[in-house]
């Protein structure tokens, strides 16, 4: 299972919005909704973002907004600020009954 | 509030089995309904999904690592354990437990802390 795919890196000035991209395969991020997204400060353990594609969890900034289409899923930030500035990670079901995840994106606040 | 918290020595010799521990508080992983996994991270790299087990005993591991790896669960000490065996530098990482639902949950809601496992002699 090959991972998914995402850009290196990323930045933007606050109050801007970005967004991410994840790449994978009918197998994969096309073939389920069962998208997520984590953010990862340094040191720190991943953070649950969004999941099932465009769902946030309870206490997650309305900032943070997720789509899908195709094999091609999608993290967008509005309001970019200062403590956005991490690496980030999407994560997909798999019809292997695995999980695959993306190879980070950094995010840099200008 | 869930939590996961790793524990396990450190640094392992190559060719010896490197063996974690972690600890749920917060809940009950024999009330079912979760998936308890292990990730792990290469320095500065990405992410890897290892395997879970359920409260039952029942595992499925990443085809990768399927050959090296054994997950078992003690549900008397709300507890799950990671096995790799035969490592090399290259499972030198940062190793996560994590949660994630078994029906039409398929994400990870709650994470350990990590702990670094370092593969040299």
């Amino acid at each position: 299972q090959s991972a998914l795919t995402q850009p290196a890196s990323v930045s933007g000035s606050p109050g801007q919005s970005i967004t991410i991209s994840c790449t994978g395969t009918s197998s994969d991020v096309g073939g389920y909704n069962y998208v997520s997204w984590y953010q990862q400060h340094p040191g720190k353990a991943p953070k649950l973002m969004i999941y099932e594609v465009s769902n946030r969890p309870s206490g997650v900034s309305n900032r943070f907004s997720g789509s899908k289409s195709g094999n091609t899923a999608s993290l967008t930030i509005s309001g970019l600020q200062a403590e956005d500035e991490a690496d980030y990670y999407c994560s997909s079901y798999t019809s292997s009954s695995t999980w695959v995840f993306g190879g980070g994106t950094k995010l840099t606040v200008l | 509030q869930v939590q996961l918290q790793e524990s396990g020595p450190g640094l392992v010799k190559p060719s010896q089995t490197l063996s974690l521990t972690c600890t749920v508080s917060g809940g009950s992983i024999s009330s079912g309904g979760y998936y308890w996994s292990w990730i792990r991270q290469h320095p500065g790299k990405g992410l890897e999904w290892i395997g879970y087990i359920y409260y039952s005993g029942s595992t499925y591991y990443n085809p990768s690592l399927k050959s090296r790896v054994t997950i078992s669960v003690d549900t008397s000490k709300n507890q799950f354990s990671l096995k790799l065996s035969s490592v090399t530098a290259a499972d030198t990482a940062v190793y996560y437990c994590a949660r994630s639902g078994v029906v039409f949950s398929y994400y990870f809601d709650y994470w350990g802390q990590g702990t670094l496992v370092t593969v040299s002699s």
